[in-house]
């Protein structure tokens, strides 16, 4: 059983296109985070949030706390843009996540 | 100031050989965690200390397995007698307490052959 969902695994889109990434969760959650892989392992934090939405540049993230899910919106994608794109979410009482197994997005120019 | 560092970020080892991991967490960062990422998986929490005290390790896969952070600062995962499924990126991250945001490091690429 997973407590974080995303879809979809993997994404290939044309520079400039608008992309969604999905996360569907089943636990009860104070915030929700999103993060970006390279490849090479590093681990960047895009964003945390816990109602509404966040923009950081051309990144969007949204969350409905009630429906458990939340999104990750790229517009005007670009080629640097081609990461592992994972989902967490705290477990338990400690600073500890559940993670999704990613989405895979590739954006060729 | 500096993110969090790991090092060495690829290590090549035969089955059977141990190794060490080394997590340098951010200054002033009290809580530590390590992760294992298989391919093509999200992070798995292996276990996660504050300071120096280790309060969760039930993560951790087999008793090969061992993390130690003696200062409350530095911390070194061991895996002993290692096998080919060990082989993954094993990341560490640090945030203050009591913070949902953690801070991950470049992690470090095992290749257990």
């Amino acid at each position: 059983k997973n407590e974080v969902e995303q879809s979809p695994q993997n994404l290939t889109a044309q520079e400039g296109e608008f992309i969604t990434i999905n996360c569907s969760y089943s636990v009860g959650i104070s915030a929700l985070h999103w993060l970006q892989q390279h490849p090479g392992g590093g681990i960047v934090s895009l964003f945390m949030l816990s109602s509404g939405k966040k923009k950081h540049g051309r990144l969007i993230a949204t969350i409905n706390i009630q429906e458990k899910h939340s999104s990750l919106h790229i517009t005007a994608s670009h080629p640097r843009d081609s990461a592992v794109y994972i989902c967490a979410v705290p477990r338990g009482t400690g600073n500890q996540f559940y993670f999704g197994t990613g989405t895979s997005l590739t954006v060729i120019p | 100031g500096a993110g969090v560092s790991q090092s060495p970020r690829y290590k090549v080892a035969k089955r059977g050989q141990d190794v060490a991991l080394r997590c340098d967490p951010i200054s002033g960062h009290v809580s530590l965690f390590w992760y294992q990422q298989a391919l093509g998986q999200g992070p798995e929490f292996l276990t996660y200390f504050q300071n120096e005290a280790q309060l969760d390790k039930s993560g951790l896969p087999s008793d090969r397995f061992f993390a130690e952070r003696p200062e409350g600062s530095v911390s070194t995962l061991k895996i002993q007698r290692t096998q080919q499924e060990d082989s993954a990126v094993y990341l560490c991250a640090s945030s203050l307490v009591h913070s949902y945001e953690q801070y991950f490091g470049p992690g470090t690429r095992l290749t257990v052959t």
